[in-house]
């Protein structure tokens, strides 16, 4: 039990093009989602908490017009990296905290993005 | 920001020895403390986690130490095994910022054969 996965798990992308990333909760309902960013051999960022129904939650630093997030239903969220850049290409991951889990969060297997 | 301060970042253990990780935090109101396992180019797996109404908790091989008046726990691996070799972290949270998890930065274990 609880899995999560995303898609796509790796993307090339041209320079200034948008990219879409979803992130499912498969066998449990998350009320709240979490999108993190991860450079090489480093730990995770967090980036944005995106609760179902409502606005994403951005951290300092994180422009929330470039990385668009939105929680559709209490097992998607999907972030979509806008007018991507080199320097936008990281290893994304998103995780899903349990409904009533108590901070229970479980990762997705991470979508690798490339910006050429 | 919170932080969560993980060590060693880097250990090396021989196959049948305990791998030990240390984590010390500063904010009093953290309340939870998880345990993860990445292995290269996947997601975080959570291991075992930690409240801190009890001061250890085993789950097969691992086992986490939680010293609440010292602000700090660790996470003990028995038996340590060349499938081990990940990186781990630790992290932390607490009812005052939602559940948004403070990572520490990561520990390199390798485990040889």
């Amino acid at each position: 039990g609880a899995v999560v996965s995303q898609h796509p798990s790796w993307v090339i992308c041209k320079s200034g093009t948008s990219v879409k990333i979803e992130c499912r909760s498969l066998d449990f309902q998350a009320t709240t989602m979490f999108w993190y960013r991860q450079f090489p051999k480093q730990s995770l960022m967090l980036m944005a908490t995106s609760n179902e129904g409502s606005k994403a939650t951005y951290e300092q630093g994180v422009e929330k017009d470039k990385f668009l997030i939105n929680h559709a239903s209490l097992t998607l969220s999907t972030l979509t990296v806008t007018s991507a850049h080199p320097e936008d290409s990281s290893f994304y991951i998103c995780s899903a905290e349990i409904a009533g889990g108590f901070y229970e969060q479980y990762f997705g297997p991470g979508t690798r993005l490339t910006v050429t | 920001q919170q932080q969560v301060k993980q060590s060693p970042q880097s250990l090396i253990v021989q196959k049948g020895g305990i791998s030990i990780i240390n984590c010390a935090y500063e904010n009093t109101a953290f309340d939870y403390f998880p345990w993860y396992q990445q292995f290269p180019g996947k997601g975080p797996a959570l291991l075992i986690a930690i409240r801190p109404d009890v001061s250890e908790k085993k789950e097969g091989r691992f086992t986490i130490s939680f010293n609440k008046s010292a602000k700090q726990f660790s996470l003990h691996i028995m038996d340590s095994q060349p499938g081990d070799s990940a990186t781990y972290f630790c992290a932390a949270a607490d009812k005052t910022s939602g559940s948004r998890l403070t990572f520490g930065e990561g520990t390199q274990l390798t485990v040889n054969p």
